[in-house]
């Protein structure tokens, strides 16, 4: 059955430092999504992507992140210069088409900024 | 505004007792509704869906009925199993254009044997 992946599975970083947390979404899907999770609290929408660019974005999404689809099969999460309040664990999604589509979620990547 | 909420654990059950997991929402039209689980170390699945008014989804035993009178989606299973502790999330996909989930805060279960 596919599946989103995404590497690394834990990220520890310096406060100031530039992160990349990669993901595969599934193969045919065209909409992929980026949410966070910081410890012990809720799951967060960052931002969705469709068709090389965003097409939704959180108020948590500022001008330190962008998202990037580099080649046919990642998508990308920047983070330029990390803050200590950047910590979270970080989910990856894909679905075929927006509206009321499944999600289909990775299994995370934890960054710890230090 | 939209917004979810749901019942907060955490749920302490012993093995082959019946679960009910409140989530109620507040919203403009009518959303998509959707549970997640997250087990132990692990990213989210899906566990069921329902996106239309009186739809019942369901999936490994568990059930949610969308009732569009009460606003609600709670999540039942008659029988849960020690390899059910997880933690759940009720998420809305509120219409209006927008793609995003909307999660509640999560319910922690733990199914003791």
């Amino acid at each position: 059955e596919p599946e989103v992946t995404q590497t690394p599975s834990h990220q520890v970083t310096q406060m100031g430092q530039e992160v990349i947390l990669r993901c595969v979404p599934i193969s045919n899907h065209l909409y992929f999504y980026w949410y966070r999770q910081i410890l012990g609290q809720k799951v967060e929408f960052l931002v969705s992507f469709y068709n090389n660019e965003i097409s939704e974005k959180s108020e948590i999404f500022d001008d330190q992140f962008s998202v990037e689809r580099p080649d046919g099969s990642n998508f990308t999460l920047k983070i330029r210069s990390t803050k200590l309040e950047d910590s979270a664990m970080y989910f990856c999604a894909s679905s075929i088409a927006s509206s009321t589509d499944t999600q289909y979620f990775g299994p995370g990547t934890r960054l710890t900024v230090l | 505004g939209n917004s979810v909420t749901q019942m907060e654990g955490p749920v302490t059950l012993s093995e082959e007792a019946f679960l009910t997991i409140n989530c109620t929402y507040t919203a403009t039209g009518y959303p998509s509704l959707f549970w997640y689980v997250q087990y132990p170390g692990e990213g989210l699945q899906l566990l069921l869906k329902a996106t239309k008014a009186d739809d019942k989804g369901s999936n490994k035993g568990f059930e949610a009925t969308y009732r569009k009178e009460t606003t609600s989606f709670h999540l039942e299973k008659g029988s849960v199993q020690v390899s059910d502790s997880a933690v759940y999330f009720c998420a809305p996909r509120f219409q209006g254009g927008s793609e995003k989930l909307v999660f509640g805060k999560g319910t922690k279960l733990t199914v003791n044997p």
